[in-house]
C-alpha cells in the first residue's frame, strides 16, 4: 500500500499570497488530519476531516481552511500568508473505523517558506 | 487541560546508554498514548503506544512506562544507537474524539 502523499514537498511564497497544499491518504483511510510543525512548538493540530466533513478544529485563525473530497483526498488552504506561517505542514490519515486502533500515519510534509 | 508537556527538549546520550523522555498530561479522558519518531525530512512514524490499563509496554529496545495516578508516561530507549538519533513526540488521544494532542518533541542525539 502506498503511504500518505503530500504535494508539493517545498513551497516558497510571499506575504499576502495564498497557498493550497494537497494530501492523498492511504487507500481505505477516511480520516485526514492536518498539523503545523514549527521548532519548539511541536505539532499543532489544525483540523480533521472525515467523510468530507470537518469533525475537529484546532485554534488557528480563519485564514487556515481545508476540505476533503469524496475520494478522501484533502486540501489545506492558507490565505493572506504571514511570515509566521512558515512551517512544515503535515498530513496524517487513519482508518477511524471504530474498531481498529486510531493510528495516524503521516506524510513527509510540505515545507512552506513565506518571504 | 488539553496540553501534553514533554521533557527534555533535547537529549545527548552515549552509544549503549539509556535515553529517557518524559511526558505529563492533565486530562483524565485521554486513553491512548502513542510515541512517534521523526527523522529529518520525514513525517513522524508510530514507534510504540500504550493504553492506561497497563503500566508498561516493551517492544524491542523501546519501553513505555505509564503512571496513571501521576498522569505521566515515559519512553525508555535501552542500548541507544546512533540510528536512534531523531526527534521523538509523545501524544495523547481520547477515544471518539480522533484528535491527537502532541508534546513539543525531544531531539535525541546518540553519540557513536
Amino acid at each position: 500500500k502506498a503511504g500518505v502523499t503530500q504535494t508539493p514537498r517545498y513551497l516558497i511564497k510571499t506575504r499576502g499570497q495564498q497557498v493550497t497544499l494537497s494530501c492523498s491518504p492511504i487507500s481505505g483511510h477516511r480520516s485526514v488530519s492536518w498539523y503545523q510543525q514549527t521548532p519548539g512548538q511541536g505539532l499543532q493540530f489544525l483540523f480533521e476531516y472525515f467523510s468530507e466533513t470537518q469533525r475537529n478544529k484546532g485554534n488557528f485563525p480563519g485564514r487556515f481552511s481545508g476540505r476533503q473530497f469524496s475520494n478522501s483526498r484533502s486540501e489545506m488552504n492558507v490565505s493572506t500568508l504571514e511570515l509566521g506561517d512558515s512551517a512544515l505542514y503535515l498530513c496524517a490519515s487513519s482508518l477511524n473505523d471504530g474498531v481498529a486502533k486510531n493510528i495516524q500515519y503521516f506524510g513527509a510534509g510540505t515545507r512552506l517558506s513565506v518571504l | 487541560q488539553q496540553q501534553v508537556k514533554q521533557s527534555p527538549q533535547s537529549l545527548i546520550v552515549q552509544k549503549g546508554g539509556i535515553s529517557i523522555i518524559n511526558c505529563a498530561y492533565e486530562n483524565t479522558a485521554f486513553d491512548y498514548f502513542p510515541w512517534y519518531q521523526q527523522f529529518p525530512g520525514k513525517g513522524p512514524a508510530l514507534l510504540i503506544a500504550i493504553r492506561p490499563d497497563v503500566s508498561e509496554k516493551k517492544e524491542g529496545r523501546f519501553t513505555i512506562s505509564f503512571n496513571k495516578s501521576a498522569k505521566q508516561f515515559s519512553l525508555h530507549i535501552m542500548d541507544s544507537q546512533p540510528g536512534d538519533s531523531a526527534t521523538y513526540f509523545c501524544a495523547a488521544v481520547t477515544s471518539g474524539t480522533y484528535k491527537y494532542i502532541f508534546g513539543t518533541g525531544t531531539r535525541l542525539k546518540v553519540l557513536a
